[in-house]
Order: structure tokens, then C-alpha cells, then sequence
């Protein structure tokens, strides 16, 4: 069974840092692009970044270039979302997915 | 850059309906189209891929078409479970807006 386990999400103050961690087990990880998903209370999805299989392309959505960091490590079937200086417009569920697999999500609440 | 826009962003419908949504690409994508269905809390689900290809499990009323620019979803005859709201995305990356399908 495929799982992809979210962690790290919390309250955060404005200019705070935050490291997000998903936890992949049920598919062979090292053969797959990786994205992070955000949705914000009440909107649509907004794809945030992307990695390739063995972490030598990233791709970011402009608003979090320079901010946050996509990487894996593919011996700990894991995928890690660094996200620093964040700002209130941040505040969103933030799914790990694959495309056909999504994590659960964990919410990133940035607020004084 | 590359934007996809959805239409209708909202539309109500009975059960038994057909329904029918689109999504715009502003330049030419292939079929590197994928759609999800989301309910509320719940994270999205996977339901066609390359833009017509049915994903595994996914009832046959679910169908999906085009290329290029221009791509469907239709749902040819709309069940309870349904009602929900259907993103298209492009490459793992861009998402289009949303169209929430909700009961008449």
C-alpha cells in the first residue's frame, strides 16, 4: 500500500522558518518526480515545487522562489520542503504527492 | 508562462445529469493533462491522466478528451458522490482554478 506521510507543519510567526518532511513507503521513491501541493483555507490548489528522481532538477511556483528549498533523500525515502521567511500568505495545508498518491497534509499556520 | 483557466468555475446539477467541464491551456500542451476530484478536507484524487486515460478504478462514467489547448471532463450521468470540485493540472505543476459541482 502506497503512503506518503506529511510532518513538520505548525504555527509559525511571520519571517519564521519551517522544514517539512514526508515520509514515502508502498512504490519504489528514487523513481519518481516529487511535488509539494499547497491549498490555502477556502481555494484551489497551487503546486509549490518539484523534484526530479535523483534531486538534479527543482522547480518552484515564483511566489516561493528564493524562499523555499525542495530536496530528498532517496535512502530515507523521503522528500523535505525548507521554507523560510514566510509570510502570512503561506498559511495553507501542504500536501506531499506524486500525482496518483497524496499525503494527508499538514497545515502551515503563519501568524503573530 | 503557461496558465490554464476552467469553465464553469461553479455549476449545479442534478443527480443523473451529464456534466461537462472544460479547462484552457493558454499555449499548446500535448495531452499533458491530468484531472482530480477533491471533497471538502479531503485531499485530491487522481482521476484521469494524459488527458483522456482513465486511472485505475475510477468509475466509467468519468471520461476525459482533447489536446493542445483545449481539454473536457465529463461525467455522463452525475451520482451523489460526485458532487465535489475537479481541477485540471498540468506536468505535476499548474493547477487550474477549480470547478465545484454542487447540488441543484
Amino acid at each position: 500500500e502506497v503512503q506518503l506521510v506529511e510532518s513538520g507543519g505548525g504555527l509559525v510567526q511571520p519571517g519564521g522558518s519551517l522544514r517539512l518532511s514526508c515520509a514515502a513507503s508502498g512504490f519504489t521513491f528514487s523513481s519518481n518526480w516529487m511535488s509539494w501541493v499547497r491549498q490555502a483555507p477556502g481555494k484551489g490548489l497551487e503546486w509549490v515545487a518539484n523534484i526530479k528522481e535523483d534531486g538534479s532538477a527543482k522547480y518552484y511556483v515564483d511566489s516561493v522562489k528564493g524562499r523555499f528549498t525542495i530536496s530528498r533523500d532517496n535512502a530515507k525515502n523521503s522528500l523535505y520542503l525548507q521554507m523560510n521567511s514566510l509570510r502570512a500568505e503561506d498559511t495553507a495545508v501542504y500536501y506531499c504527492a506524486r500525482g496518483v498518491d497524496w499525503g494527508q497534509g499538514t497545515v502551515v499556520t503563519v501568524s503573530s | 508562462d503557461i496558465q490554464l483557466t476552467q469553465s464553469p468555475s461553479f455549476l449545479s446539477a442534478s443527480v443523473g445529469d451529464r456534466v461537462t467541464i472544460t479547462c484552457r491551456a493558454s499555449e499548446g500542451i500535448s495531452s499533458y493533462l491530468v484531472w482530480y476530484q477533491q471533497k471538502p478536507g479531503k485531499a485530491p484524487k487522481y482521476l484521469i491522466y494524459a488527458a483522456s486515460t482513465l486511472q485505475s478504478g475510477v468509475p466509467s462514467r468519468f471520461s476525459g478528451s482533447g489536446s493542445g489547448t483545449e481539454f473536457t471532463l465529463t461525467i455522463s450521468s452525475l451520482q451523489p458522490e460526485d458532487f465535489a470540485t475537479y481541477y485540471c493540472q498540468h506536468l505535476n505543476s499548474l493547477f487550474g482554478p477549480g470547478t465545484k459541482v454542487d447540488i441543484k
